[in-house]
């Protein structure tokens, strides 16, 4: 089968750093997204990870390992506005048209 | 920039009824995929329209079918409703044409309440 694991929730505190995983098991890979959802939202596009390393962008990092099937997203500078839900998402199969399945959220809370 | 669209917001129906969504993608975008949201959930892909054909499709029953139109539009229809079909409906726009599109813009969603 094909799953994606991630915390259900973490906390955190304003300004600090919180760092949410990701692991994976489909039967293709074509890359790993994460996308943040507040409540009442639409998802958004936050980053996209096609080969191992880090990608940064502003105040977030996301990283992936594609032989350990890992990832996570890392926020920096939390700010009470980051309280929202993050979600991993992959593409199992090797083109761009394939389905994506996400995973079933991280719902992250900012405290003062 | 018109982002994406979807109509409507919020819907009612009874088990056992139709219920048609409608998606307008984020303009210059032409491959329209739809989700089901439960609540507490991630969003779980139903299918993927591309130059008005399915191109790939979740694990959802036949009752769950769609349509896209030449201006690259959408519909998502629902037979025979079922209480479990209660959730948030999503629909994402992306360009095909661009390697890897991965970047998704979902719309606001439709809230499918069946009583």
């Amino acid at each position: 089968g094909q799953s994606l694991e991630q915390p259900s929730e973490v906390t955190a505190v304003e300004g600090a750093i919180v760092q949410i995983n990701c692991t994976y098991q489909t039967s293709g890979f074509y890359g790993l997204s994460w996308y943040q959802q507040h409540d009442g939202g639409a998802p958004t596009f936050l980053s996209y990870n096609g080969l191992d390393g880090l990608e940064e962008t502003g105040r977030f990092s996301s990283f992936l390992s594609r032989s350990d099937s890992y990832g996570y997203l890392l926020l920096q500078e939390l700010q009470m506005k980051d309280s929202a839900s993050y979600f991993c998402a992959v593409r199992p199969g090797y083109s761009s048209a394939s389905k994506i399945i996400f995973g079933s959220g991280t719902r992250l809370s900012i405290r003062p | 920039d018109a982002g994406v669209t979807q109509s409507p917001t919020h819907l009612i129906k009874t088990r056992g009824q139709q219920v048609t969504l409608r998606c307008s993608p984020k303009s210059g975008h032409d491959t329209v995929s739809w989700y089901q949201q439960a609540l507490g959930q991630g969003p779980q892909f139903i299918f993927q329209y591309y130059e008005e054909e399915e191109r790939q499709r979740g694990n959802f029953p036949d009752r769950f079918s769609g349509h896209q139109f030449p201006n690259y539009s959408s519909e998502l229809n629902v037979n025979a409703l079922l209480l479990g079909d209660s959730a948030l409906y999503l629909c994402a726009s992306s360009l095909a044409a661009i390697k890897g599109t991965y970047e998704q813009y979902f719309g606001p969603g439709t809230r499918l309440t069946v009583t």
